[in-house]
């Protein structure tokens, strides 16, 4: 069946570095992915998603990219401070329009720490 | 808006017990989602829906019934509750392709 793998399950990163989270997706017929933000005993919310007709987003420090070909995507944060500590979710949908086959698939999620 | 509301914020029941967590949203969407969340785990499915009167199973649906009556309600229903079902519920709605409106949670505990 349809599977999302992300990558690393915990990373930790000094404040001010970079930190990549990466996943894969295996249905071919995915066209929507985004990620979604869940601090320490909140709700998931969505940071960023990214559509198959697109390569990259970004929206300030932020940034997904997507390569279709080889059916992976990342997110990227830069700068990171010390409120991205959270933990991150891809996840990977394809729509037809009310399809009862419409799923959307998360990854196991990203416990991200920034270190002071 | 409301958004995603969901009640209780928490329960605590006893083995064998039942009990409906409400889920409700007024962004008219199609779509609406339950998930449970294991202490530090990710989110699984356990039922959808992409409209009123249809409703399909997810990873998780064993011990648990849906129905979706109306657009805006898709409550959940728990049978002879087990401490395996000890977990926080998240009720999402959205439409496909776009982004999920997840509720705060409802935090339970089967004893």
């Amino acid at each position: 069946g349809e599977n999302v793998e992300q990558h690393p399950s915990t990373l930790s990163v000094q404040e001010g570095d970079s930190a990549v989270i990466k996943c894969t997706y295996s249905d071919s017929a995915s066209n929507y992915f985004p990620w979604y933000k869940q601090e320490l005993g909140k709700r998931p919310q969505l940071i960023i998603d990214i559509r198959s007709n697109v390569g990259e987003k970004k929206d300030q420090r932020i940034a997904v990219t997507l390569n279709k070909t080889a059916k992976h995507f990342s997110l990227h944060i830069t700068e990171t401070q010390p409120e991205d500590s959270a933990v991150y979710f891809c996840a990977a949908s394809s729509f037809r329009r009310r399809n009862r086959d419409d799923k959307i698939i998360f990854g196991k999620g990203t416990r991200l720490h920034i270190l002071p | 808006n409301a958004g995603v509301t969901q009640t209780p914020k928490f329960r605590i029941l006893k083995i064998g017990q039942s009990m409906t967590l409400q889920c409700a949203q007024d962004m008219n969407h199609n779509y609406m989602y339950w998930y449970r969340q294991d202490p530090g785990m990710g989110l699984k499915l356990i039922y959808y829906s992409v409209g009123a009167g249809i409703t399909d199973k997810g990873e998780v649906p064993n011990g648990y019934n849906v129905s979706r009556s109306t657009t805006e309600d898709f409550p959940l229903r728990l049978e002879l509750a087990a401490p395996s079902q000890t977990s926080v519920y998240f009720c999402a709605s959205g439409e496909q392709g776009y982004e999920q409106f997840f509720g705060p949670g409802t935090r339970l505990t089967v004893l």
